[in-house]
């Protein structure tokens, strides 16, 4: 079983729409969780960084997490053409380590 | 907002060539890694480095793989002797602190081995 997993997809949704993203791991030790989002040729942009269990939220997007079905989402309301990037769930263990476990990415096109 | 600054941009390099990946992290974060993302693939964590010196490092940081912060504001990463394998985007990240702060990356160096 992989620690992380990502559909790839790609996910097409009409302008306005609300995106619903989603990961799963297997490792109980995860404590940070992190959304990233990778424009074409980019590096990864930090969007919401989660501690443990419970939501976040900050503008249009909201991040929440689940440690007992060991699944986190990241939310967008109101999806606008910009919107359209690769996102990237990411995770880390408190313990003896900071590395970024990562998903493979979700594609997500916004179209108007 | 600050950011991380990674030079060149591109770099095409021959196999068995030495290369050197620049960074420049946050100026005021403490920690800093290297990640790397082979096409099609997720991003793989490579190394961290902490008060000069590596915290922790990825089987796939071998022997032919080194880093160093020469100054107080540069942090690189070298590869001796490339390998065709070795052709991915190398990101390079900063963060202010262990675990409860969060990394934030550059836009990476795209290495092109021929």
């Amino acid at each position: 079983q992989k620690e992380v997993e990502q559909d790839p997809g790609p996910l097409s949704v009409p302008e306005g729409a609300i995106v619903s993203l989603n990961c799963t791991y297997s490792n109980s030790a995860f404590q940070y969780f992190m959304w990233y989002r990778q424009y074409s040729r980019k590096g990864p942009e930090l969007l919401m960084y989660t501690y443990s269990s419970g939501n976040k939220e900050d503008g249009r997007f909201t991040a929440q997490v689940d440690k007992s079905s060991k699944y986190i989402s990241l939310f967008i309301r109101d999806s606008q053409p910009s919107d359209s990037a690769t996102y990237l769930c990411a995770m880390s263990s408190p313990y003896n380590t900071d590395k970024l476990i990562f998903g493979t990415g979700t594609r997500l096109q916004v179209f108007p | 907002e600050p950011e991380v600054t990674q030079t060149p941009s591109h770099q095409v390099t021959q196999m068995g060539q030495e290369v050197i990946l620049r960074c420049v992290p946050i100026s005021n974060h403490l920690y800093f890694y290297w990640y790397r993302q082979i096409l099609g693939q997720k991003v793989e964590f490579l190394v961290s480095f902490y008060n000069n010196e590596i915290s922790e490092k990825s089987e796939i940081f071998d022997d032919q793989f080194s880093v160093e912060r020469p100054d107080g504001s540069n942090f690189t990463l070298k590869i001796r002797s490339t390998k065709l394998e070795d052709s991915a985007m190398y990101f390079c990240a900063s963060s202010g602190g262990q675990g409860d702060k969060p990394q934030h990356f550059g836009d990476g160096t795209r290495l092109s081995i021929l």
